[in-house]
This record gives C-alpha cells, structure tokens and sequence, in this order.
C-alpha cells in the first residue's frame, strides 16, 4: 500500500525567504506526483504536476523536483510573499493505468509566509 | 470551482439519517471521485467512478455508497450517518488520460453528525 508523508506538518517564515517542503512515498511505482495548494475552507488547486520519467518542474516561483528512485518530492518556493501562506499537498498516481488515476496524498505542510 | 460544483456546501445531520451529497460537473469528464479529509488522515478516497455506472470503492468506503446515472453527476450516500463521518467532504474530477492530469476538486461539503 502506498504512503505518502510530508515533512514538516508546519512552517513558519518571514517574508522573502525560500520555502523547502518535503514529501516522500513508500512505493517508486507511480506515474506522476502532484503539488497541490489548499487554502482554509476552499478546494485544492493544482500547481505542479512532474511525470515520473522528470526530474523537475518549474512555474514561475514555483520549483518541484523528483527523485523515483529514492520516493521523494521537494517542492521550492522562491522569494517567500504572505499570499503563499496555505496548506500544500502531494500526491501521486499509480503506475497501473487500471488503477484509474486514484490520487494518495500526504498529510500536507501548513505553512505561514510573515510579514 | 469552474466546472465541478457540490451541494449542500454545509450540512449538519443527526446521527443514524441517510445523507446524500451531490457532485455535478460541467467538463464531461470520465472519472469523478469522492475524498474525505480528516485532521492528521489528510485526503482519502471514498469512491470513485470511471464512467456512468461504473464506480469502484477507495480506500475508506464502509458505510457510504455512490451512484451515477449521467455523466455530470455523482452522488455520495451515507446510508445511517455516524460522527466518524464528520468530515470535510471533496468531489473531483479527472480525464480519461493516464496520471491524473487535469485533476480538479470541488470546493468541499462541510459535513456535521450529530
């Protein structure tokens, strides 16, 4: 069964410093690995989506790297703002197409940007 | 969220009523899914469907039950509500793609048993 962990459940940093948050899972056999942003009371909105043959993705500030071999994830937010205080999520997909896109998320890393 | 709405977006109830939630989207999607989320569980698929009457159980689907008739809806039945299903109820939706992409949620059903 898949597993997916994020490290830390919370952060907390001033405006304008770099965010580093961690995510790992159990099983390599995925077909890609999600970032998401959850902000209190609201659905998830996609940020970053890397296949498992990538080793990154870029967006803007947004940075998310991918290491299969080892189950893990670190997405990089670049230049800290309070808008980005939010829950982030990741989340991957089965290899098995069968399997039917079924997402497995992690327990998401709160995080507050301070003035 | 354009294209996936859910209903009632709160909903207190009585411990032992049926409940059911519904999820309609816009896109024409295949796949649509019903995740739970929980303080320290994260998100947790419930059911999910592939196409109309198609639907298959998750990870966490005792005591519920889905139907989908059309395309755009999905509906969620709690068949006798209990508090361990006081949660924050989100629908999804997603191509017929491999890996998800596209992947987009509701803004959630705020779900009190009492």
């Amino acid at each position: 069964k898949q597993e997916v962990t994020q490290i830390p459940a919370a952060l907390s940093v001033p405006e304008g410093e770099n965010l580093v948050l961690n995510c790992s899972f159990t099983d390599s056999a995925i077909y890609n690995l999600q970032w998401f942003r959850q902000d209190p009371g609201k659905g998830l909105t996609s940020l970053l989506l890397i296949q498992s043959s990538q080793r990154e993705q870029t967006s803007g500030r947004l940075n998310a790297s991918l290491d299969k071999s080892s189950g893990r994830s670190t997405l990089y937010i670049a230049a800290s703002q309070p808008g980005d205080s939010a829950t982030y999520l990741c989340a991957v997909t089965p290899w098995l197409k069968a399997a039917g896109n079924k997402l497995t998320f992690g327990g998401g890393t709160r995080v507050l940007v301070k003035p | 969220d354009a294209g996936i709405t859910q209903s009632p977006r709160h909903k207190v109830t009585e411990t032992g009523t049926p409940v059911t939630l519904r999820c309609h989207q816009t896109e024409n999607h295949r796949y649509m899914y019903w995740y739970r989320q929980d303080p320290g569980h994260g998100l947790r698929l419930i059911h999910y469907s592939y196409g109309v009457k198609d639907t298959d159980k998750g990870e966490v689907s005792d005591g519920y039950s889905v139907s989908r008739s059309k395309t755009e809806d999905f509906l969620l039945t709690l068949e006798s509500a209990t508090s361990s299903q006081t949660s924050v109820y989100f629908c999804a939706i997603s191509g017929s793609g491999q890996g998800a992409v596209g992947y987009t949620f509701g803004s959630g059903t705020r779900l009190t048993v009492v």
